[in-house]
């Protein structure tokens, strides 16, 4: 079945530090693949997504590019700020039912 | 827009009680997952509903699980025995039909069982 695999955490960073978070993924046909954040105390909300190859999703600085043939989609922000540190979690969304599968989470801790 | 909606926020009760928790999609939503999210971990689909029909149940505990979307609308998820290792957050999930789609998610229910 479809899975996700994202870097384990936890993740610890100054402030203005390039961040990469890695993810692949393994999935029939071809997935719609996202990024979600959980801010401390909030629920789950989107950050980007990209939807066929070589897409590239961007929002608040964060960006994922959908790689088809390394079967991955990185996050990547140049320059991590305080407000940035939460849990992010690498998702697909496919199948003939377009179910939506999460990896484990990578828990982000930025420092001024 | 109204988010998605559930209650209650918080849940204590002791193992072998029953518990239920009620979802209320975002309006003219199709599909409606509820996900199990043990903490430090991601969330686990349990079921997912088109409609009012289930297309997924596989991770689903039926001996001590149920849930049921009537009418397409609002779902209830219960547990009945319950147990220690069902402390979690139960997360509810609604999107338009379709691959492409976001899903927005609900403040969720965190279940403590002692």
């Amino acid at each position: 079945g479809d899975s996700v695999t994202q870097m384990e955490g936890p993740v610890t960073l100054s402030e203005e530090a390039f961040l990469t978070i890695n993810c692949t993924y393994t999935a029939t046909g071809y997935p719609s693949l996202f990024w979600y954040v959980q801010y401390p105390g909030e629920g789950l909300q989107l950050l980007l997504k990209a939807t066929k190859a070589d897409d590239k999703g961007s929002n608040k600085g964060f960006e994922a590019t959908y790689r088809k043939e390394t079967t991955s989609f990185h996050l990547e922000k140049g320059s991590v700020q305080v407000s940035d540190s939460a849990v992010y979690f690498c998702a697909l969304r496919g199948g003939s039912n377009y179910k939506l599968t999460f990896g484990k989470g990578t828990l982000l801790t930025v420092n001024p | 827009e109204a988010g998605v909606a559930q209650s209650p926020r918080y849940k204590i009760i002791e193992k072998r009680q029953s518990v239920a928790f009620w979802c209320n999609p975002i309006s003219g939503h199709a599909t409606l997952y509820w996900y199990q999210q043990i903490l430090g971990q991601g969330p686990k689909l349990l079921i997912q509903f088109q409609n009012n029909g289930v297309v997924d149940d596989s991770q689903l505990p039926k001996d001590r699980f149920s849930a049921e979307r009537l009418k397409g609308v609002d779902s209830t998820l219960k547990i009945q025995p319950a147990k220690l290792e069902d402390s979690a957050v139960y997360l509810c999930a609604s999107t338009l039909q379709g691959p492409n789609t976001e899903a927005f998610f609900g403040q969720g229910t965190r279940l403590t069982v002692v």
